[in-house]
């Protein structure tokens, strides 16, 4: 059974740092990984995603990585904003679901970006 | 741009009362997810539909119910609502051949 973990829970660093924050996941089957920003009491916005068959994807102050091999992933955040205070969660879509774009989400994890 | 709305932000109801949850979304797409979302748990999925009147079990289905009569609409029915299913309720959609999903603002239901 494929599950994903996003370490660490919560994140508080000062304004301008650049920061990683990491998933990995157990089963390497995955179509695809996705990262998701999640404001407070808000739904979920896609971020990035990137197919089983690439290694990074970019947008903008945003990079992620994939090592499917390894079953990690990272996203990393270049000098960061207090605007990006979020929880941002990560999700693989698994190879036996491709026909209907089941995701499977880590727990999450909680930034803070302190002015 | 996609738009995926549900019908209440915030929703209180009582044992045993018989709930439903609306999701509309505007872009034709084929597939509508319904997820709970819990503090230690993430997200997990409920139900699942990936056309009209065609609906599948996610991972945690008990205690729900679904309805599609309409590509654009997705139902989740609580059908004795517990204070168990006190949660945050999300609902996306995607197409089959795209990979994104779009999610709804959420409804947080607190069951008394």
């Amino acid at each position: 059974k494929q599950e994903v973990t996003q370490i660490p829970a919560a994140l508080s660093v000062p304004e301008g740092e650049n920061l990683v924050l990491n998933c990995s996941f157990t089963d390497s089957a995955i179509y695809n990984l996705q990262w998701f920003r999640q404001d407070p009491g808000k739904g979920l916005t896609s971020l990035l995603l990137i197919q089983s068959s690439q290694r990074e994807q970019t947008s903008g102050r945003l990079n992620a990585s994939l090592d499917k091999s390894s079953g990690r992933s990272t996203l990393y955040i270049a000098a960061s904003q207090p605007g990006d205070s979020a929880t941002y969660l990560c999700a693989v879509r698994p190879q036996r679901s491709s026909n209907t774009g089941k995701l499977i989400f880590g727990q999450g994890t909680t930034l803070q970006v302190k002015p | 741009d996609v738009k995926v709305t549900q019908s209440s932000r915030y929703l209180v109801k009582r044992t045993g009362e018989k709930v439903f949850l609306e999701c509309v979304q505007d872009m034709d797409h084929e597939n509508m997810f319904w997820y709970r979302q819990d503090p230690g748990l993430g997200l997990r999925l409920i139900y699942f539909s990936y056309d009209v009147k065609m609906k599948e079990k996610g991972d945690i289905p008990e205690g729900y119910s679904v309805s599609r009569e309409k590509k654009e609409r997705f139902s989740l029915i609580l059908e004795s609502a517990s204070t168990n299913q006190t949660s945050m309720y999300l609902c996306a959609s995607s197409l089959p051949a795209r990979d994104t999903q779009y999610f709804g603002p959420g409804t947080r239901l607190t069951v008394l």
